[in-house]
């Protein structure tokens, strides 16, 4: 079954401090991963995709495929990092569909 | 551009009413897409449609119908509402239905609903 993982409701840190935001994938084939972010009264935003291998607001995420997961991390948290923050998965051969997790909730903490 | 928008942002229906949520977008985009999101879970996929006149289900299709007699709107219809679908719906477009670098989903501001 295709399934994303995100075993953290909660990630509390405080300003300065490394972030990694975990994300586990179940699928078999060749799937896109991406961040979608939910700042507080926005809508909900791509942050970035695993095929650009970009650094968005500091924050980075590489593909493992052997341990089938997406972390997002970032190494010094910043106040306005707090946001509701998904991971998502693309399946191949399909039309532009996304399976998400459950999200995690980041709180940076001055 | 106003984007993606959503019509109502709130909504508190009766069991067994019907609706309509509306989405509209003005980028042009063949894809759009309908999710809900319910407490503890993540977008579950309902219906999309990969351009006017071309529908399909998504993972939770049961109780919603949509249309998509136009390439900016894509309204989903609750037809005889039940508490199980009190949620928050998304409205999602982009511009290519293909995996790729277009591959980006741009989402609506979601419509709150109560069911009782």
């Amino acid at each position: 079954a295709q399934r994303v993982t995100q075993p953290e409701k909660l990630l509390s840190v405080f300003k300065g401090a490394p972030v990694e935001l975990k994300c586990n994938y179940s699928y078999s084939g060749s799937p896109e991963l991406f961040w979608y972010v939910q700042y507080s009264r926005q809508r909900l935003q791509l942050l970035l995709r695993h095929i650009s291998r970009e650094s968005i607001k500091g924050f980075t995420a590489d593909l493992n495929k052997g341990e089938t997961s997406f972390h997002l991390k970032k190494p010094f948290a910043q106040e306005e990092d707090s946001a509701m923050y998904y991971c998502a998965l693309s399946p191949s051969g399909g039309y532009n569909k996304l399976i998400f997790g459950a999200g995690t909730r980041l709180a940076v903490h001055p | 551009n106003a984007g993606v928008t959503q019509t109502p942002k709130f909504q508190v229906l009766k069991t067994g009413q019907s609706m309509t949520l509306q989405c509209a977008q003005d980028m042009n985009h063949e894809y759009m897409s309908w999710y809900r999101q319910d407490p503890g879970m993540g977008l579950r996929l309902i219906h999309y449609s990969v351009g006017a006149g071309i529908t399909d289900q998504g993972e939770v299709p049961n109780g919603y119908n949509v249309s998509r007699s136009t390439t900016e709107d894509f309204p989903l219809r609750l037809l005889s509402a039940a508490p199980s679908q009190t949620s928050v719906y998304f409205c999602a477009s982009s511009y290519s239905m293909y995996r790729g670098p277009n591959y980006e989903q741009y989402f609506g501001p979601g419509t709150r609903l109560t069911v009782t």
